[in-house]
């Protein structure tokens, strides 16, 4: 069974300061990570995704996660927080079976 | 933009009805994943299609069905329509059926139930 949990279901950085948003997944086979973010009132995102090839993924808009299978995580940092990225963000793991496993959420502010 | 289209954005609609929701997905793409995000339960996956095919079934009630047509757009019917189906509802879809298939979202079809 896979399933995958987001520590923090609200976090708030200063604009400029880094942003850290943690993963952990569970998976009985190699998984596939993904990350997603959500605007208000919009759909879902594709910020980044790890399918086994580099452990360090780099995604857009300046954000990048580490695999580490030996921690079971795939956290998602920034060095520096924009206003922008204030928004709800979604790690989730996905299998073989192709279906996506999502975690509960992480809503980032960015205090200006 | 994903390319994957979605209609109607908001449905209104009493207990005990029965709505459709629609799908189209990107160019290409044989796949069709259907997902409920409400505030109770998270981010849930429904069920998936692929070229036709029922492939996957997540948490879909009894009350839900879907299919996929020919020219690949989804359709997901939701039937004796509880208050607590209120819900934003996500069709994603990808190339393939299985793999590492990237899934890319439409903008949802919010449905409250009144």
């Amino acid at each position: 069974a896979q399933s995958v949990t987001q520590l923090g279901s609200h976090v708030s950085v200063s604009e400029g300061a880094l942003v850290l948003l943690r993963c952990n997944y569970s998976s009985s086979v190699p998984p596939y990570l993904f990350w997603y973010v959500q605007y208000p009132n919009q759909g879902l995102q594709l910020l980044l995704k790890y399918t086994s090839a580099a452990t360090l993924v780099k995604g857009i808009n300046g954000f990048e996660a580490e695999f580490k299978k030996s921690e079971t995580s795939f956290h998602l940092t920034k060095p520096s927080a924009h206003m922008s990225d204030a928004a709800e963000y979604f790690c989730a793991v996905s299998t073989w079976a192709n279906n996506l496993f999502f975690g509960t959420g992480t809503r980032l502010t960015v205090i200006p | 933009d994903s390319g994957v289209t979605q209609t109607p954005k908001h449905l209104i609609t009493a207990t005990g009805q029965r709505v459709t929701l629609r799908c189209s997905p990107r160019s290409g793409d044989l796949s069709v994943y259907w997902y409920q995000q409400s505030l109770d339960q998270g981010l849930q996956f429904l069920i998936q299609y692929y070229n036709g095919e029922e492939r996957a079934k997540g948490n879909i009630l009894e009350r839900f069905s879907a299919q996929q047509f020919p020219d690949l757009h989804s359709e997901l019917n939701l039937s004796s329509l509880e208050l607590g189906d209120s819900a934003l509802y996500f069709c994603a879809s990808s190339p393939g059926g299985t793999g590492e298939n990237t899934q890319y979202f439409g903008p949802g079809t919010r449905l409250t139930v009144l």
